[in-house]
């Protein structure tokens, strides 16, 4: 099965807190790719991140990171001392191989971080 | 770089109407996919063409439709609407040949347009 579980509905925390996005994927692809968005209210979802399965090596950007283990199936994204503008829905996304020898994309059901001030 | 343009952003519609909904890619993006956000379901995928060509389709009923144009430009339709058919449709476009949008910078979302059925 190809499936992307974001278990937190939605997370509320205080300016300047720490805060952890889970993230569970299950795929049958020896290969694939993941990917963290952020919709903002505007709508749009912007592109963040992607791993690839060959890369467990964690990644950091700024106030993000991201903790890749393939031994969990888990693909989870911190933000360190959140900010007010980082409140949106965030999704998690799998690409994965369909029957027809093309990919598609699997979303989560997104996590909605509200920071309050 | 113009962003992809999705219109019209609102549109309310009565139960048992046709709506079409466009979206207009990257310049030079040929792939574009069409996602239905709502609260309940989350994203889930519609349809996605490449070059004119439906290349994968959701599992949603034959009242949603799509197509694409010879310039990328690509509209979907939705016959006889439900109530449930209210949501958030995104659309996405990407450079990518064989879907799933680019590995490295995954896909370039619109705005969306939010139909509302009454």
């Amino acid at each position: 099965a190809q499936k992307v579980t974001q278990a937190q509905t939605e997370i509320s925390v205080v300016e300047k807190e720490d805060v952890t996005l889970d993230c569970v994927y299950e795929t049958r692809d020896t290969t694939y790719y993941l990917f963290w968005y952020k919709q903002p209210p505007s709508g749009e979802l912007v592109f963040l991140i992607r791993r690839n399965s060959f890369d467990e090596q964690n990644e950091i950007s700024g106030r993000y990171s991201w903790n890749f283990q393939k031994s969990t199936s888990s693909f989870n994204f911190t933000i360190t001392a959140s900010q007010v503008v980082d409140s949106a829905v965030y999704f998690c996304a799998l690409r994965c191989l369909t029957t027809s020898g093309t990919y598609k994309y699997i979303f989560g059901t997104g996590t909605r971080l509200k920071v309050l001030a | 770089k113009a962003g992809v343009t999705q219109t019209p952003r609102y549109l309310i519609k009565t139960r048992g109407q046709q709506v079409t909904l466009s979206c207009s890619p990257i310049s030079g993006h040929r792939s574009v996919s069409w996602y239905q956000q709502t609260p309940g379901q989350g994203l889930q995928f519609l349809f996605e063409y490449f070059s004119e060509t439906q290349r994968n389709k959701g599992n949603f009923p034959g009242r949603f439709s799509g197509r694409q144009f010879s310039n990328s430009r690509s509209e979907m339709n939705v016959s006889t609407l439900e109530l449930g058919d209210s949501a958030l449709y995104l659309c996405a476009s990407s450079s990518d040949g064989i879907g799933g949008g680019d590995v490295n910078y995954g896909y370039t979302f619109g705005s969306g347009t939010r139909l509302t059925v009454v």
